[in-house]
This record gives structure tokens, sequence and C-alpha cells, in this order.
């Protein structure tokens, strides 16, 4: 049969709004999460990581919010411009409870769509 | 520094050939991943290798699949025979284990692989 493709959520946003993109994980043992942005034709590119012990981390107009007890991130990203469409990414590890886990576990994604 | 580099960029090939995609992993860095894109299933962890040596090969979806990293500076993923089910972007990345303030992965810019 006809393969159905990966449908992903989309977020569409006027220049200059603020973005906020969700990701929720399942893996409990996960300590440590990474935003990572694609562009098309791209590799995924870092943008901001956080680990457990944190609730909350702010970079250079992003803001990733970490919730544990839902097991849920979310990215901000303030005043969006035309350059940040692209598809986002969480990725989850379990890395700092030991064992030198490097595993990433991708999220399925977001496309954002900034309007100018 | 160049980043990670892949090659090809891009391979059409007929089913039943044999395929192998390259990466140069950024200098110094001692982990390295081959991760799979596709619409259907997003971005899956292949095999990844630390100091040469393969750590984790669970995402290897068959035989037919074999990643070899016969030093710091070279890592190839072949498949043989290929068939048009692997057709898919394939990332190469890497990443210092010794940056504890986090597990920030560099990626290549992917080899989009077409089997016919």
């Amino acid at each position: 049969g006809e393969s159905v493709g990966l449908h992903l959520p989309t977020l569409s946003v006027q220049e200059g709004d603020n973005s906020i993109i969700n990701c929720a994980y399942s893996n409990s043992a996960s300590d440590y999460f990474i935003w990572y942005k694609q562009e098309s034709g791209k590799g995924p590119q870092f943008i901001i990581d956080i680990r457990s012990n944190m609730d909350k981390r702010q970079g250079q107009r992003v803001t990733v919010l970490l919730n544990k007890t839902v097991k849920h991130l979310s990215l901000q990203i303030a005043a969006t411009q035309p350059g940040d469409s692209a598809v986002y990414f969480c990725a989850e590890a379990p890395w700092l409870s030991g064992g030198s886990n490097y595993k990433l576990t991708f999220g399925k994604g977001t496309l954002l769509t900034v309007n100018p | 520094d160049a980043g990670v580099i892949q090659s090809p960029r891009h391979e059409v090939t007929e089913m039943g050939q044999e395929v192998t995609l390259r990466c140069k992993p950024i200098s110094g860095h001692d982990y390295l991943f081959w991760y799979r894109q596709t619409m259907m299933r997003g971005l899956e962890l292949l095999i990844y290798f630390n100091n040469n040596v393969p750590i984790d090969d669970s995402g290897m979806p068959e035989d037919r699949f074999s990643a070899k990293m016969p030093n710091a500076s070279f890592s190839t993923l072949k498949i043989q025979p290929s068939e048009p089910r692997d057709s898919a972007v394939y990332f190469c990345a890497s990443s210092l284990s010794l940056n504890r303030r986090g597990l920030e992965t560099f990626f290549g810019q992917g080899t989009r692989l077409t089997v016919v």
C-alpha cells in the first residue's frame, strides 16, 4: 500500500510575534535535553540545551522550559524572524545519570513558518 | 573548522547495488553518530562510535547495513545490497565527550540517497 508520511505539527506566526514550540518526551531516565533547528536541505543545528536539574534556561532570543512532572519541554522564540522558519526538534538523552550514554533520541519535529 | 563533512551529497543508485556513504568528523571529536531521516520515521540513530569503537548499533535496521570507523577522521556507512526503502537522508554527526557543559552534537549536511 501507499506509505503515509510523517505529518509534522505546524506553527505559523507573524514576524515579530513570539513563538512557542512544544515537545513531550517519554523516557523518565532522560536528564538532558536539546533543541535543534533544521532548515531545508541542511543538517540539524544546535540551539540550546537544558539539564534536568533546571526548569528554565535562556539564550539569545530563545528560552527553554522543562517540566519534568509531565515530561514536557518547550522552546520559546522571542520576536520571531523569517530566518527562524525551519523544523524544530527536541532531543533527549539519559546522559547525566552516568554510563556515558551519548545516545540522543529525537522527537518528530515541528514546522515553524514565519510570515513577513 | 569546516564542520562535519559528508560525501556524496546526493546518491542515486539501482536496487541491489552497494552504496557507501562517507563522513569526516570534526577534528578532535571522539564521538561519531550515523542517523537516518525519513518522512515516515523522522530522525533515527543507526549507530555511534566512541574513539573509533562501535558502542551501540541497535538502530542498524538489517545486516545489509554496516558501519566502520578505521581512524578518528573517517567513517563509512555501507548498504549492500541497497533497496528502495533505504531511500532517505543519512546524517553523520560528531561530538566531544570532554565538553561537560553539554552534549552539543554537530551534524553534517547529509547524503540524500535514492534507490530506484
